[in-house]
């Protein structure tokens, strides 16, 4: 059974503060490796798709790095703002290309 | 740009009571996707329809019927509701090519089901 592991489930940031969590998944027949943003309320949204070891994305303040061949994916967010309360979602796709998601990451900005 | 759109956003249902969610998609996506989601769990795949015409079964399929009405549009049906079903669901759309598939999806606003 393919799993996907996110932690922690939940932190608490200062805002201001720069934070970062992890996605830990299958290091064999990886395809791709994809990351999204849940606001309360809202549908999730996707941040990035990344498909190569050692691959590195950036959006603003937040970026993702993927090791592949350790199976583990992290996630930056660099001088947090309150706006980027969320849960954080990331999913893992194999060679049959369906996702397998992981349970997320709650982050709480505090002012 | 409406995206992908899904009815209805709650619902009250008994034991035993059947509904359907309705799902489309304005984007021209050919692959469409019903998930569901508990508390402390990741997303699980209902079933999905690669391309218009076709459905497979996903993760956690029973109890569950699908229909790809047309491009635009999957819809899910609960034919007799269990307290199990209670759940967030959500549906999703991308485009899906047969050589390989990174495209990111494109997800509803959900629907919270509560069965009594």
């Amino acid at each position: 059974i393919l799993n996907v592991e996110q932690s922690p489930q939940s932190l608490h940031v200062q805002e201001g503060d720069s934070t970062n969590f992890t996605c830990s998944f299958p290091s064999s027949n990886f395809y791709a490796l994809h990351w999204y943003r849940w606001e309360t309320a809202k549908s999730p949204e996707a941040l990035f798709v990344m498909t190569l070891n050692g691959d590195e994305k950036k959006k603003g303040r937040i970026s993702a790095t993927l090791n592949t061949k350790e199976g583990y994916s992290y996630l930056y967010i660099k001088g947090s703002q309150p706006e980027d309360s969320a849960t954080y979602l990331c999913a893992f796709s194999d060679s049959n290309y369906q996702l397998i998601w992981g349970a997320g990451t709650k982050l709480i900005i505090k002012p | 740009n409406a995206g992908v759109t899904q009815t209805p956003k709650f619902q009250v249902l008994k034991t035993g009571q059947s509904m359907t969610l309705q799902c489309a998609q304005d984007m021209n996506h050919n692959s469409m996707y019903w998930y569901r989601q508990d508390p402390g769990m990741g997303l699980r795949l209902i079933y999905y329809s690669a391309s218009e015409g076709t459905t497979d079964k996903g993760e956690v399929p029973n109890g569950y019927n699908v229909s790809r009405l047309n491009k635009r549009e999957f819809s899910l049906r609960l034919e007799s509701a269990a307290p199990s079903q209670t759940s967030v669901y959500f549906c999703a759309s991308r485009y899906w090519w047969s050589s390989g598939n990174t495209g990111e999806l494109f997800f509803g606003e959900g629907s919270r089901l509560t069965v009594l």
